[in-house]
């Protein structure tokens, strides 16, 4: 197994365009989580998935944040309008049989908005 | 929902001395402490988790103790190395519902040659 996949490992954009994050979790895995990193705030957990269903989504920081997960091999998250505080390491992470198991974790996307 | 706090920010030893990193929660529920380990520009890995059942967990080098009724846990690294040279993130979980794992603001251990 490839392990969690995310695209793209680096993106550069400016203020007020639209931006979309991609996973594809491990196959067979049934949680998915999405973690922002930054200096000041570590990992922070924005919204995590059980079987495609969006379970707890309190960490999303404004409606200009996103995420779906149509089936259980894909997920994205958009942010529009981005702004530069958005600038941050996304992770991607899936796991089998929920918060209480070994998380695995993609490579990141490195979200720089200008 | 669940506060982790993590001390010290950054921590120097060296080479072969002993690291200790400490952790606190916040709520009494919580059941599940990982540790995750996060080498430059990479992505976090799991090292050693712990589960509210048990007060101490051992793997080679590395240890980990819980004391619930204080609230705290700690990871131990015995006879470190300069490839234990990481940024290291405490977590804890209550499992179930709608909470997911938080972690720690981490800690970047550095060993001196």
């Amino acid at each position: 197994d490839a392990g969690v996949i995310q695209s793209p490992r680096h993106e550069v954009t400016e203020m007020g365009q639209e931006v979309t994050l991609r996973c594809k979790p491990i196959s067979g895995h049934d949680y998915l989580f999405w973690y922002r990193q930054t200096m000041m705030r570590g990992l922070e957990l924005l919204i995590y998935f059980n079987n495609n269903v969006p379970i707890d989504d309190s960490g999303m920081p404004e409606d200009r944040f996103s995420a779906k997960m149509p089936n259980a091999s894909f997920s994205t998250l958009k942010i529009q309008p981005s702004e530069p505080r958005d600038s941050a390491v996304y992770f991607c992470a899936s796991s089998l049989g929920g918060v209480l198991s070994k998380l695995f974790f993609g490579s990141g996307t490195q979200l720089s908005v200008l | 929902g669940e506060n982790v706090e993590q001390h010290p920010s950054t921590l120097s030893v060296q080479e072969g001395d002993s690291a200790v990193i400490k952790c606190t929660y916040s709520d009494s529920a919580s059941n599940y402490f990982p540790w995750y380990k996060q080498e430059l520009g990479k992505r976090p890995q799991l090292i050693i988790d712990i589960r509210s059942n048990v007060g101490e967990k051992k793997d080679q080098r590395i240890a980990v103790t819980l004391n619930k009724t204080a609230k705290h846990f700690s990871l131990h690294i015995t006879e470190t190395q300069p490839e234990d040279s990481a940024v290291y993130f405490c977590a804890a979980s209550k499992g179930g519902g709608a909470d997911g794992l938080t972690f720690g603001k981490g800690t970047h251990l550095i060993i001196q040659p």
